[in-house]
């Protein structure tokens, strides 16, 4: 069965660039949408962005001046890039497994990473 | 963007109780709304999908209904392993939102 695992680090410095990488297990990453989303005790689940295993992208347009989601250079990972993070940026970080077709649910999802923005 | 709105935000509940969870859109969502269940340190996992549709693997005493701006998550006979965090998303268009999450715990 499909495993996602984040990994990145879990500390960044306010006004750099938060980055992070999905890794894709048990199945290829061709077809389906790929995620990012974030959790906050504050904002709840936010949904950053998807890409197509094609390589289009979509974005929140909330976050879509700071970021960007790419394929790895490994086959079976993608990416996200935040720039210019604030303390709000401060969040677990999701990736997932967006579904085909009308019902763009998110299944799996990895186990999620804790990225901290503080100096 | 659509907004999403859940209720109750908590709610107590025994085992064996029917739990009903109600979350609403801003704007008519068609079908278009699946549900979600969080653990505490754990990613949320999906339930249903298009209002409905269960799971693989789901028990089937979660179910769900609704159309246009409302629809309701039922759990009947709640198990121990219910009491979570249950969480609407709409995927009727971008950006995809989630609803602010429903705590279920032990009466």
């Amino acid at each position: 069965q499909v495993q996602l695992q984040e990994s990145g680090p879990g500390l960044v410095k306010p006004s750099e660039t938060l980055s992070l990488t999905c890794t894709v297990s048990g199945g290829s990453i061709n077809s389906y949408y790929w995620s990012w989303i974030r959790q906050t005790p504050g904002k709840g689940l936010e949904w950053i962005g998807h890409i197509y295993y094609s390589g289009s992208t979509t974005y929140n347009p909330s976050l879509k001046s700071r970021v960007i989601i790419s394929l790895g250079t490994s086959k079976n990972q993608f990416s996200l890039k935040l720039t210019s993070v604030t303390a709000a940026d401060t969040a677990v970080y999701y990736c997932a497994r967006g579904s085909l077709g009308a019902h763009n649910w998110f299944d799996p999802w990895g186990q999620g990473t804790l990225v901290t923005v503080s100096s | 963007d659509i907004q999403m709105t859940q209720s109750p935000s908590s709610l107590s509940a025994s085992v064996g109780d029917r739990v009903t969870i109600t979350c609403r859109a801003s704007q008519s969502i068609s079908s278009h709304l699946n549900w979600y269940q969080q653990k505490p340190g754990k990613a949320p996992k999906v339930l249903i999908h298009g209002t409905s549709n269960l799971q693989s693997g789901v028990p089937s005493r979660f179910s769900g209904s609704g159309s246009g701006t409302d629809f309701t998550l039922t759990i009947t006979d709640l198990q121990p392993e219910d009491f979570a965090t249950y969480y609407c998303q709409q995927s009727y268009s971008i950006p995809l939102v989630f609803g602010p999450g429903t705590k279920v715990d032990i009466k």
